[in-house]
């Protein structure tokens, strides 16, 4: 079975410039998420879906950050534009269902992203 | 105060030894949980769920604790493989704890 699918794997762009990230879930998975993880720190939730609804985007610095998922299968988050903190990999994941279910959530291989 | 908390270490444990991470979470409501491993400059994986009545898979052990509202990952008889970044998670709401850094050493 396929796994979690991202691209671009690595991104260098100078701040101030925009970037886009894409992920495909595991199929037939109807939650997906994106993460942000700084080196040294854990992942931090940015925006989760169900299908193609958003179920908590309170983390999402909305006044950059955009993402969606249209057709309630692959997704895209956006970066516009880019500061220097914004220098993480970002992580796209999916799961059967909601997490309260007990559903596993399973990761992509990430988006290496460096802003200079 | 952050949902999932987790002392970060890093624990620098020899072969063989037994080792033992905790993570408070806020949420007193939460239902799910589970750790996960990640090694360095990898994704997240999943290492093993976390019930009430406590979990065991080989040399690895998860328990929760409810009312102290923590949840505990031990490993014992250390190998060096098990050097890694280990995260906890509260599933209901997709919240990991910064994780706790281990390395076993010959």
């Amino acid at each position: 079975e396929a796994g979690v699918a991202q691209s671009p794997r690595y991104k260098i762009i100078e701040k101030r410039q925009s970037v886009a990230f894409w992920c495909n879930p595991i199929s037939g998975h109807a939650t997906l998420y994106w993460y942000q993880q700084i080196l040294g720190q854990g992942p931090k939730l940015l925006i989760q879906f169900q299908n193609n609804g958003v179920v908590d985007d309170s983390q999402l610095p909305k006044d950059r950050f955009s993402a969606e998922r249209l057709k309630g299968v692959d997704s895209t988050l956006k970066i516009q534009p880019a500061k220097l903190e914004d220098s993480a990999v970002y992580l796209c994941a999916s799961s059967l269902g909601l997490g309260a279910n007990g559903n596993t959530i399973y990761f992509g291989e990430g988006s290496w992203l460096t802003v200079v | 105060r952050k949902e999932v908390e987790q002392d970060p270490g890093p624990f620098n444990v020899p072969e063989g030894a037994t080792v033992a991470f905790n993570c408070t979470y806020s949420n007193s409501a939460s239902q799910s949980f589970f750790w996960y491993r990640q090694d360095c400059r990898k994704e997240p994986k999943l290492l093993m769920s976390v019930y009430s009545s406590g979990n065991e898979d080989g040399r690895f052990t998860a328990q929760l604790n409810r009312a102290s509202q923590y949840i505990s990952l031990l490993i014992r008889d250390s190998k060096l493989s098990d050097s890694a970044t280990y995260l906890c998670v509260v599933n209901d709401r997709a919240r990991f704890g910064a994780g706790t850094r281990l390395t076993v050493k010959p």
